[in-house]
This record gives C-alpha cells, structure tokens and sequence, in this order.
C-alpha cells in the first residue's frame, strides 16, 4: 500500500513570508499528527487532526495552524515566518490516532527561513 | 515531557545482539511501551510495543521487567543498516493519546 506522502520535500521561504505543507495520509487512516523537528528540541508534537476536526494540540504559537479535509489529506500552515521556523516537519497517519495502532511517518518537509 | 530516559549513545559491531535501554520508572498500568527509530533524515518508524510481556516481530525483540519501570529493545544480529536514534516511548491507549518523543538513543554499529 502507499505510504504517506509529504510534499514538497523541500522549501525555502523568507522571513514574514506564510507555508503551506501537505500530508497524505494511507489510504483508510483518519488521523494526522504533525511534528517539528529541530536540532535543539527534537521531535515536538504540533497538532493531530480527526474526522477534519483537531483533536489535540502542541504547545506551538497560533502561527501554526492546520486542517483536516474530508479524504484525510492534511495541510498545515505556518505565517509570518521566523528563521526559528526553520525544521524538518513530519506528519504521521495512523488508523484513528491512539499510539497503540501505530504510526507511519512521512519522510518529512525541509523548511529552511532565510 | 518524555516519560522515559535513555543513555545518550551506544554502539555495536556489527552482527552483534544490540541491547537498547530504557528507564520508565512512573509509568501507569494502562501505558504502554513503545519503540520508534529514526535513520538520518528520514521519519521516525515503528519497530514495536508491549505493555508487560515479552514482545517479537521480524525487526527487533521488547523484554520488559516484571515491575515494568524499565525495558530493553534487542535487535537480534545488528547490521550497518540499523545504525539510528531509536526512541522508548510511553504512552497510554486513549483517543488523545499521542507520541511523545525524548531524545532517543543514538545506535552506531560498527563495521
């Protein structure tokens, strides 16, 4: 079966400027997590989305912001950007989001703010 | 916060049994154990879980103590391939329940 696809894999933006990254999730999965991934704090959890509804939530300024459509696919967008924006986000699908399912991770996003 | 602590690195050589700790000495009866790995610039994935008995699949084996404070992932017969940051994650069953990541323990096998 197909994985879960990010896209893109890579982006260069500008301070100010806003993001919009995307996650498929595999087919028949209702849930998407998103992480930011950063030197400094790791892996950090920003927000899960179920059934286009967003179900929990990291500890992330409201620049961060995400949605859910009704294939499951997810968006996240981050505004006004800042160079500490700068990270590997990683979404993940899971069946309906409780760890004991298990996750699958996408290869990520590479957002460089210059 | 991560529920778990781990030894910051270990290495093995290849071909080796490879015995990953992790201390989890405040976890509740309904959380389990989990173990994700992450190679270089990829996505975290799943290796396997367990609550208090012994688990195995094709990658990798979860030996938890009887007490369940603390555990150990054992891969078999270590190769290059599994060189990574391997994360003891503990987490409950509950529909908010969600993947909380520490710092993991970096694997270098060596030749």
């Amino acid at each position: 079966k197909a994985g879960v696809t990010q896209t893109p894999r890579y982006l260069i933006k500008t301070r100010g400027q806003q993001v919009t990254l995307s996650c498929s999730p595999i087919s028949g999965h209702r849930s998407v997590s998103w992480y930011q991934q950063t030197p400094g704090q790791g892996l950090q959890f920003l927000f899960e989305y179920f059934s286009e509804t967003q179900r929990n939530k990291g500890n992330f300024p409201g620049r961060f912001s995400g949605r859910q459509f009704s294939n499951s696919r997810s968006e996240m967008n981050v505004s006004t950007l800042e160079l500490g924006d700068s990270a590997l986000y990683l979404c993940a699908s899971s069946l309906n989001g409780q760890a004991f399912y298990g996750y699958t991770f996408g290869s990520g996003t590479r957002l460089t703010v210059v | 916060d991560a529920k778990t602590t781990q030894p910051p690195s270990m290495d093995c050589a290849e071909g080796r049994a490879a015995n990953l700790p992790c201390n989890h000495s405040t976890i509740s009866g309904n959380e389990y154990v989990y173990w994700y790995r992450q190679i270089h610039s990829q996505g975290p994935q799943y290796i396997i879980h367990g609550l208090k008995n012994n688990e195995t699949n094709e990658m990798a084996s979860l030996i938890i103590t009887e007490d369940r404070k603390s555990s150990t992932l054992i891969l078999p017969h270590a190769t290059l391939r599994d060189t990574a940051v391997y994360y003891c994650i503990v987490e409950s069953t509950g529909a908010n329940s969600k993947l909380t990541f520490g710092k993991g323990i970096t694997l270098s096998v060596r030749p």
